[in-house]
């Protein structure tokens, strides 16, 4: 069953503004990555947060992790027409099946 | 690298067909999976494997079957293929299952499957 819970479901921005996504999750997690699927392409991983970090950045994206209230959000700044895609967070709870996925926000640039 | 190696890209198959989904990694990593994509439906995971000779059923194993016999190849198996199994299919690898380590997984291109 689904983990992770992203919110919105669409989100369409202008170019060069910020693009906020939240993540919800049900039970306690060991990590929470941040995924982006590019159309008719594969995953790519963009970042991973531990359960015991806050706040992380990689470039243009700043991930927070708030682990009481079992959420997470994914900030993209200065939006570009390339971040164009989905994205979706995954939360690895330390089984060995590895992550669950969230059912993604499909994110629109416009120009 | 190559990565992570999906064939066929596209693939359509009448119900009742079987075939096999390949997938090959060159990383030496010990973990593969297999996830089906559905509209609005998010990765759902099939089969996975932690290491040769060792697999295990995710969230909807149902119709499908894995092997693992070497760490580079895990090919996933539709033994009677049904139109609810028409999805994209995608292939990931690790080098380990959990990402204690700060691990991401890796992944294919993707097949995308229509049964008729």
């Amino acid at each position: 069953s689904q983990q992770g819970e992203e919110d919105p479901q669409a989100l369409s921005i202008q170019e060069g503004e910020n693009a906020t996504m939240n993540c919800s999750y049900k039970t306690s997690i060991n990590n929470l990555q941040w995924y982006r699927q590019n159309s008719g392409r594969g995953l790519v991983h963009l970042i991973l947060i531990r359960s015991n970090e806050r706040e992380k950045h990689s470039g243009r994206l700043r991930v927070t992790l708030d682990t009481s209230k079992k959420s997470s959000s994914l900030l993209i700044t200065a939006s570009r027409a390339a971040d164009t895609a989905s994205y979706f967070c995954a939360t690895d709870g330390g089984g060995a099946d590895g992550l669950t996925f969230g059912k993604g926000t499909h994110l629109i640039i416009q120009p | 690298n190559a990565g992570v190696t999906q064939t066929p890209k596209f693939q359509v198959l009448k119900t009742g067909q079987s075939m096999t989904l390949q997938c090959a990694q060159d990383m030496n990593h010990e973990y593969m999976s297999w996830y089906r994509q559905d509209p609005g439906m998010g990765l759902r995971l099939i089969h996975y494997s932690v290491g040769a000779g060792i697999t295990d059923q995710g969230e909807v194993p149902n119709g499908y079957n894995v092997s693992r016999s070497t760490t580079e190849d895990f090919p996933l198996r539709l033994l009677s293929a049904a139109p609810s199994q028409t999805s994209v299919y995608f292939c990931a690898s690790s080098y380990e299952p959990r990402g204690l380590a700060g691990l991401e997984q890796y992944f294919g291109p993707g097949t995308r499957l229509t049964v008729t």
